[in-house]
């Protein structure tokens, strides 16, 4: 069975700081492992995605994720953050069989 | 050009009515899905359809049914509203297969039963 697990439900940075949101999955295959962005009264959308290939994986708004398998994580990062990066982050794994499992989000508040 | 669109975007409602939402997908995929996302932002999937048949039937009380008239549209209608359906459903959908299998979501339908 698949599970993901995000640690910190709010995680605050400031402004100009470095992001980093963390998530780890469960899986009896192998997975492919995705982050969304949701912002205040949207739907989500796709930051990035790891499928196969290189482990490092380059999103949209300059931010990137690395699969470790040995650690079964794939936190997103961002080295810089600005204020539009306020949002709801959810990390979500995909066996592959059309079922998503999603963890239960990050708020990332950035800071002035 | 709307990839993945969802009517009514908000339904305010009283207990026991019933309620249709919509979902449209022009991405030509095969697979559909309903989320329902709580207050505290769980998502939560409750149904998946892969070429109008149902695949994933999640532990979902019988008064929601999907239905789906063709692969790019998966409506759900929910019978007897209760105080606790209040929540936004996320309609999304892929095309399954390898390195393809993304969802896309749409916007969302706030639903508030009163």
């Amino acid at each position: 069975a698949q599970s993901v697990t995000q640690l910190g439900s709010h995680v605050s940075v400031s402004e100009g700081a470095l992001v980093l949101l963390r998530c780890n999955y469960s899986s009896s295959v192998p997975p492919y492992l995705f982050w969304y962005v949701q912002y205040p009264n949207q739907g989500l959308q796709l930051l990035l995605k790891y499928t196969t290939g290189a482990t490092l994986v380059k999103g949209i708004n300059g931010f990137e994720a690395e699969f470790k398998k040995s650690e079964t994580s794939f936190h997103l990062t961002k080295p810089s953050a600005h204020m539009s990066d306020a949002a709801e982050y959810f990390c979500a794994v995909s066996d592959n069989f059309n079922k998503f499992y999603f963890g239960s989000g990050t708020k990332l508040n950035v800071k002035p | 050009d709307t990839a993945v669109s969802q009517t009514p975007k908000y339904l305010v409602t009283q207990m026991g009515n019933d309620k249709s939402i919509k979902c449209e997908q022009n991405l030509g995929h095969d697979t559909m899905y309903w989320y329902k996302q709580d207050s505290k932002k769980f998502l939560k999937i409750m149904f998946s359809y892969n070429n109008k048949e149902l695949i994933i039937n999640e532990t979902v009380p019988n008064r929601f049914s999907p239905k789906s008239p063709d692969k790019a549209h998966l409506n759900l209608h929910i019978n007897s509203l209760e105080l606790g359906d209040s929540a936004v459903y996320f309609c999304a959908s892929s095309q399954a297969g390898g390195s393809q299998e993304t969802q896309y979501f749409g916007p969302g339908t706030r639903l508030l039963v009163l």
